[in-house]
């Protein structure tokens, strides 16, 4: 049975760090890439980044890019999103989700962990 | 400020049918391969229809997928109250090098 446990999330202040983790089995994890998504409160699915197979191609939303970093850890079934400079509008729960390809082009997100929820206030 | 445009409401009586359609462009959905997903309340997103129109297994086929140039629409037929959730169309944009997801349809049966 596959699965995706998110850890991390919590309540941090504007300006601070986070560090999200993805813990992956059921599955040969490095077959296939990897995604963040995440929805505020009440809103809509916003893609934050991916990573394919290999961690040869990476890449992030606007909105987040120079302050997030997705990595992966193949030996460790593992995701793992680095959040710095988190602002107000980066709350959010935040999901792994598994792609049906191994590169990033969002070939259907066929399995999505439950969330990891990021608080960002003061 | 999505890039893909969906209607945010549709609705029908049980055991009718809807469609939603997911409007977008060249770089997005005119070039890449579409998905669909639906999310009951509380609950992760799951993915109804891949590459246009594939069905993962374990979806009924009361669940279909379309594209036709740059918009793409999903059709639910034979519709059940269980149905009552938001769906997405998501697909890559090549020009942006990102993912990109539709704004949402609720989907409310009647």
């Amino acid at each position: 049975e596959v699965q995706l446990v998110e850890s991390g999330g919590g309540l941090v202040q504007p300006g601070r760090s986070l560090r999200l983790s993805c813990a992956a089995s059921g599955f040969t994890f490095d077959d296939y890439a990897m995604h963040w998504v995440r929805q505020a409160p009440g809103k809509g699915l916003e893609w934050v980044s991916g990573i394919n197979w290999n961690s040869n191609n990476i890449d992030y939303a606007d909105s987040v890019k120079g302050r997030f970093t997705i990595s992966r850890d193949n030996p460790k079934n593992s995701l793992y999103l680095q959040m710095n400079s988190l602002r107000a509008e980066d709350t959010a729960l935040y999901y792994c989700a598994k792609d049906r390809g191994e590169q990033l082009w969002l070939q259907g997100l066929d399995y999505w962990g439950q969330g990891a929820l990021v608080t960002v206030s003061s | 400020q999505s890039v893909l445009t969906q209607p945010p409401s549709v609705s029908a009586a049980p055991g009718q049918k809807v469609t939603i359609s997911c409007s977008g462009s060249s770089s997005n959905i005119g070039n890449n391969y579409v998905s669909w997903y639906h999310q009951l309340p509380g609950t992760a997103p799951k993915l109804l229809i891949y590459e246009n129109n594939k069905r993962p297994s374990g979806i009924p086929d009361r669940f279909s997928g379309s594209k036709s140039g740059t918009s793409a629409t999903l059709g639910i037929t034979g519709l059940q109250t269980g149905d009552e959730a938001d769906y997405y169309c998501g697909t890559w944009d090549s020009s942006l090098s990102a993912g990109v997801f539709g704004t949402g349809t609720k989907v409310t049966v009647l």
